[in-house]
């Protein structure tokens, strides 16, 4: 199976920060990485996949970068309903596996 | 648009079997494969599994084999997920997950999540 390591697990900053969350898999994945936003008592929601590729009605302001085994989120400029739980994905090989998460704060 | 909708739900003692539905609308049924992902209370995402819409084809989790069932009803293009002998460690949110098509199967449309509490 292949493991993903995300981190750090939460982080706490003020709107408008830029934000990095980062991912890293216990092999390579070939960019078959998948990002998701979970707000609380909801389903997660696909902000990106393919590392890069932004989904569809999703704010420009979250990008994604990476290849082989590491890769990260950003958020351009931390806006208030970005306050989430972040998850990160691999779909390259089965089963698919998801980072811990990281939970995102407002200060 | 693509909707899932999943049934309501359950509460179930020890041992016992749940059986969760995924209705799917807005999309040609069979073009696509469903993901099974669960959440305990407080916990990450952790997948279950994934069924092919089209032939049935499964992949499970290996924590999950052979508890886990995963079926179609192409009539009513619903998905059922049935996890047997339940523990309390089952005790989550259960989602279904409809696949990006091409045999990706990323999670794009999300059901809105089953409760299921395994308690005696």
């Amino acid at each position: 199976d292949i493991q993903m390591t995300q981190s750090p697990s939460s982080l706490s900053a003020s709107v408008g920060d830029r934000v990095t969350i980062t991912c890293r898999a216990s092999q390579g994945i070939r960019n078959s990485l998948a990002w998701y936003q979970q707000k609380p008592g909801k389903a997660p929601k696909v902000l990106l996949y393919d590392a890069s590729s932004l989904e569809s009605g999703v704010s420009s302001r979250f990008s994604g970068s990476g290849a082989g085994t590491e890769y990260s989120l950003t958020i351009s400029s931390l806006q208030p309903e970005d306050s989430a739980t972040y998850y990160c994905q691999q779909y390259y090989s089965v089963p698919l596996t998801f980072g811990g998460g990281t939970k995102v704060e407002i200060k | 648009q693509v909707q899932l909708v999943q049934s309501g739900a359950e509460v179930k003692k020890p041992g016992a079997s749940v059986k969760v539905s995924c209705k799917a609308s807005g999309y040609t049924f069979k073009n696509y494969g469903i993901n099974w992902v669960r959440q305990a209370p407080g916990q990450g995402l952790e997948w279950m599994g994934w069924i092919n819409a089209d032939n049935g084809n499964t992949n499970f989790a290996q924590s999950l084999q052979g508890r886990v069932t995963m079926t179609t009803d192409t009539s009513t293009s619903t998905v059922y997920m049935e996890l047997g002998n339940l523990g309390s460690d089952d005790t989550a949110v259960y989602y279904c997950a409809r696949d990006s098509g091409s045999g990706i199967k990323r999670g794009v449309f999300w059901g809105q999540g089953t409760l299921v509490i395994v308690s005696s």
